[in-house]
């Protein structure tokens, strides 16, 4: 198993750029989770998707940040405009159904607005 | 919400000696306390985990407890090893439509040969 997919691994933007990230989860899970991870404020949940319909979307931070889920294969995370303070590294986790499955996490990407 | 609080925020101890990581929570209905590892430049891999029907879990050198009543649970190192050094995490979970996850700050453990 290939585990969770996210591209890019790295990205560096200017200000004011569309910066897209992607993922894709374990075959066969049915719930997505978008997080955020930054030194001041940890490990944030972002949205989360099960059988690719948005559940809580709470987490997000301003509507500059958009999420998609068009297919059980394929997730989108979206910033436009970015922002400085977007800069941070963006997980992206996959499970199955259940209150007690386990998160698998990808190995996230790195992004840098300059 | 669920709030979960993680102490220390950084351990350091000598190679073969125990460490001990704490977290507290606040939900009652979370039901799963996962615990995570996360070595630099990667994502959290899961560790270990314990469902809130168990009191106590090990794995080898990893051990869980959880105490529902005091809505607490702790993450147990024997015999440490350098490969022990990493960020680790604890995160309690209840379910809203899928499994939420919410996690501590983090502990930055340090094994020093």
């Amino acid at each position: 198993d290939a585990g969770v997919i996210q591209s890019p691994r790295h990205e560096v933007t200017e200000m004011g750029q569309e910066v897209t990230l992607r993922c894709k989860p374990i075959s066969g899970h049915n719930s997505l989770f978008w997080y955020r991870q930054t030194m001041m404020r940890g490990l944030e949940l972002l949205i989360y998707f099960n059988n690719n319909v948005p559940i809580d979307d709470s987490g997000m931070p301003e509507d500059r940040f958009s999420a998609k889920m068009p297919n059980a294969s394929f997730s989108t995370l979206k910033i436009q405009p970015s922002e400085p303070r977007d800069s941070a590294v963006y997980f992206c986790a996959s499970s199955g159904y259940t209150s007690t499955d386990t998160q698998y996490f990808g190995p996230g990407t790195r992004l840098t607005v300059l | 919400g669920e709030n979960v609080e993680q102490h220390p925020s950084t351990l350091s101890v000598q190679e073969g000696d125990s460490a001990v990581i704490k977290c507290t929570y606040s939900d009652s209905a979370s039901n799963y306390f996962p615990w995570y590892k996360q070595e630099l430049g990667k994502g959290p891999q899961l560790i270990i985990d314990i469902r809130s029907n168990v009191g106590e879990k090990k794995d080898q050198r990893i051990a869980v407890t959880l105490n529902k009543t005091a809505k607490h649970f702790s993450l147990h190192i024997t015999e440490t090893q350098p490969e022990d050094s990493a960020v680790y995490f604890c995160a309690a979970s209840f379910f809203q439509g899928a499994q939420k996850l919410v996690f501590g700050q983090g502990t930055r453990l340090t094994i020093n040969p």
